[in-house]
């Protein structure tokens, strides 16, 4: 089973901040926190990933809590391109591993005009 | 990071048939996984393939239904075996970058089975 929780959905405005909240509380001190988003009949595409820093890059910024037991995906600058569903996930490894992702149900994002 | 094809991207099947996924990928790769996702649902993990040996198959399915092959480092095929409609899903392929951004997935193949 997936061990982080999502909202089902969530609505923001094309220009506006996206912040999509992660619960993984029950994360283990060497599990990362992975981001991954599906766009419409496409395969999942890595965003960002971290272990306990605050970690940026040219898509996104990702927020972990001190305590690790949440997180916060931020799209600065939303487009419509931006709408899919997002994954959150916890992972053991660093760069794939042997056994795959476990997928909870994401949150899908519906970037608005 | 490795660019994977998959073929067919869509069909159309009669129930009682098998079809055979094919996943080519541009670089030689250790892992190869394959998914499931079903209508309006998140992927769920079929097998994981390692060259030379048999698959791992997860709880849930066998490898009568979802036979896999790995013949070499750069390809895999998935076959789903005795289709039914429970059987309509996208199959997706996906592989280990061996970098930090973790797993590159496919395009999948869109499955009707009518």
């Amino acid at each position: 089973d997936a061990k982080t929780t999502q909202p089902p959905s969530m609505d923001c405005a094309e220009g506006r901040a996206a912040n999509l909240p992660c619960n993984h509380s029950t994360i283990s001190g060497n599990e990362y926190v992975y981001w991954y988003r599906q766009i419409h009949s496409q395969g999942p595409q890595y965003i960002i990933h971290g272990l306990k820093n605050n970690e940026t890059n040219e898509m996104a910024s990702l927020i972990i809590t001190e305590d690790r037991k949440s997180s916060t995906l931020i799209l600065p600058h939303a487009t419509l391109r931006d709408t899919a569903v997002y994954y959150c996930i916890v992972s053991p490894y660093s760069g794939g591993g042997a056994d795959g992702l476990t997928f909870g149900k994401g949150t899908h994002l519906i970037i608005q005009p | 990071s490795a660019v994977i094809s998959q073929k067919p991207s869509r069909d159309i099947c009669q129930r009682g048939t098998s079809l055979t996924i094919q996943c080519q990928v541009d670089s030689q790769v250790t892992m190869m996984f394959w998914y499931r996702q079903q209508p309006g649902q998140s992927l769920t993990l079929i097998a994981t393939a390692n060259q030379g040996s048999e698959a791992t198959y997860e709880s849930g399915f066998v490898i009568d239904k979802f036979p896999i092959s790995r013949p070499n480092l750069t390809f895999s095929t998935l076959t789903v075996s005795n289709m039914s409609p429970e059987d309509s899903s996208i199959y997706l392929c996906s592989v280990e970058t061996g970098t930090s951004s973790g797993y590159t997935f496919g395009s999948g193949t869109r499955l009707t089975v009518v």
